[in-house]
């Protein structure tokens, strides 16, 4: 199994700031990686596709990069509505795997 | 616009069995692969299970393999889940999510239902 380390597992940031959340993947995958936004109490939401492409609807400030092994999810500038958990989820192979999430919170 | 709704969610006692439905709607269904996601209280999220468009290819994961079984209803456009022999750790809410493909090879899941909690506990 693919196995998916997200860092930081936490992470306080006020809005404004740039944040950077990175998943590291055990093998390679090539850019088979996608991002979910989840609030609590809520169902996760599609963000990012293919590592780097933006699902429709979603805000620009948002971008994805990476390949490989190593892969990044950049907030430009915190919106008080992206406080949430983000999780990684590879799609290179069965079983698919998601990274343990990353809780955004506000400073 | 796409919706998914699961039911079938509830409180069953370690050994038993429930049957998970996901009623699909505003795509065709059968082009479409689909899983099951379940989340822990308080954990991330951990992919169950997938079916493919066709019905004829499933997969699991190693946790409920041999346990879980996916299956579909074309003629409903209903996913189903059916859980037997179910363990105090299988409890999490259950989600269905719909298959986002891209680049060929790739996918995502771009729907998600609002879940349907699942309770083992004696």
């Amino acid at each position: 199994d693919i196995q998916m380390t997200q860092s930081p597992s936490s992470l306080s940031a006020s809005v404004g700031d740039r944040v950077t959340i990175t998943c590291r993947t055990s093998q390679t995958i090539s850019r088979h990686l996608n991002w979910y936004q989840q609030k609590p109490g809520e169902a996760p939401k599609f963000l990012i596709f293919g590592a780097s492409s933006l699902q429709s609807g979603v805000p620009s400030r948002f971008s994805g990069s990476g390949s490989g092994t190593d892969f990044t999810l950049t907030i430009s500038s915190l919106q008080p509505e992206d406080f949430a958990t983000y999780y990684c989820q590879q799609s290179y192979s069965i079983p698919i795997t998601f990274g343990q999430g990353t809780r955004l919170e506000i400073k | 616009e796409v919706q998914l709704l699961e039911s079938g969610g509830g409180l069953v006692q370690p050994g038993g069995s429930l049957r998970l439905s996901c009623a699909a709607s505003g795509f065709i269904f059968s082009s479409y692969a689909m899983s099951w996601v379940r989340q822990a209280p308080g954990k991330g999220l951990e992919w169950v299970s997938g079916l493919s468009g066709s019905g004829d290819n499933t997969y699991y994961a190693d946790s409920v393999k041999g346990r879980f079984t996916v299956s579909r209803d074309k003629s409903k456009n209903t996913l189903y889940l059916q859980m037997n022999s179910l363990r105090t750790e299988d409890t999490a809410v259950y989600y269905c999510t719909k298959t986002y493909y891209y680049d060929g090879s790739g996918f995502a899941f771009d729907h998600w239902g609002q879940g349907t909690l699942v309770t083992v506990s004696s």
